[in-house]
């Protein structure tokens, strides 16, 4: 089956400084990849979504400019947290699908631990 | 958004079927009602989806009522391994995102 890549697993970073997380589609090619964000016990909050070769788009309340991504490939988009802080700890989590219909499945990373310190 | 109503949890004993169900009372005619699970410190898994028609896998089974509004996802004998939230989520027509609510929580117990 198809299988999304995710790295690093887990990250801890000083306040200030900026984290890149990976996101990778192993055996497809993603016209579309999903961010999402999940604090302890709750449930997933889409981010944002991206299409290869233009602009995510955010959802309602996400800043664009604190959380930068980059979907320049049909394999790979990067979500980077620039100047993290505590508050930004969670956990981070992408996924990935072939077309922007609602006819196919998505495809979800194993997630990256976010703690800043 | 097509909203999902799901019980907060749910119990099962192992090698026992459990049934999850999920209300989508406002779903659209081009809504895929889709189903993924998710286990602690892990990221979301497929589970099952369908349109109309009750659908079956490896994984499990999907029974979606004649009008649509409400659909049960079957595990025809629990493991400890199926331990999870469970998300029934609507997707399709304009909404092509996945947006989860609460989800179901399933303790197995052996």
């Amino acid at each position: 089956g198809a299988v999304v890549s995710q790295h690093p697993s887990w990250v801890i970073c000083k306040s200030g400084t900026s984290v890149k997380i990976e996101c990778r589609s192993l055996d497809f090619q993603a016209t579309t990849m999903f961010w999402y964000r999940q604090f302890p016990k709750q449930s997933l909050m889409l981010m944002a979504t991206s299409n290869e070769g233009s602009k995510a788009t955010y959802e309602q309340g996400v800043e664009k400019d604190k959380f930068l991504i980059n979907h320049a490939s049909l394999t790979l988009s990067t979500l980077t947290v620039t100047s993290a802080h505590p508050e930004d700890s969670s956990f981070y989590i992408c996924s990935a699908t072939w077309t922007g219909t609602g006819n196919e499945k998505l495809f979800f990373g194993s997630g990256t631990q976010l703690s800043v310190l | 958004d097509a909203k999902t109503t799901q019980p907060n949890s749910m119990e099962s004993n192992e090698e026992e079927p459990v049934h999850l169900p999920c209300n989508h009372s406002t779903i659209s005619g081009t809504d895929y009602i889709h189903w993924y699970r998710q286990l602690p410190s892990q990221g979301p898994e497929y589970v099952i989806h369908g349109l109309t028609s009750n659908v079956n896998n490896r994984m499990a089974s999907l029974a979606i009522a004649e009008d649509r509004k409400s659909s049960t996802l079957i595990l025809h004998r629990a493991t400890l391994r199926d331990a999870a939230v469970y998300y029934c989520i609507l997707r399709g027509g304009s909404n092509y995102k996945l947006t989860f609510g609460k989800g179901t929580l399933l303790t197995v117990n052996p």
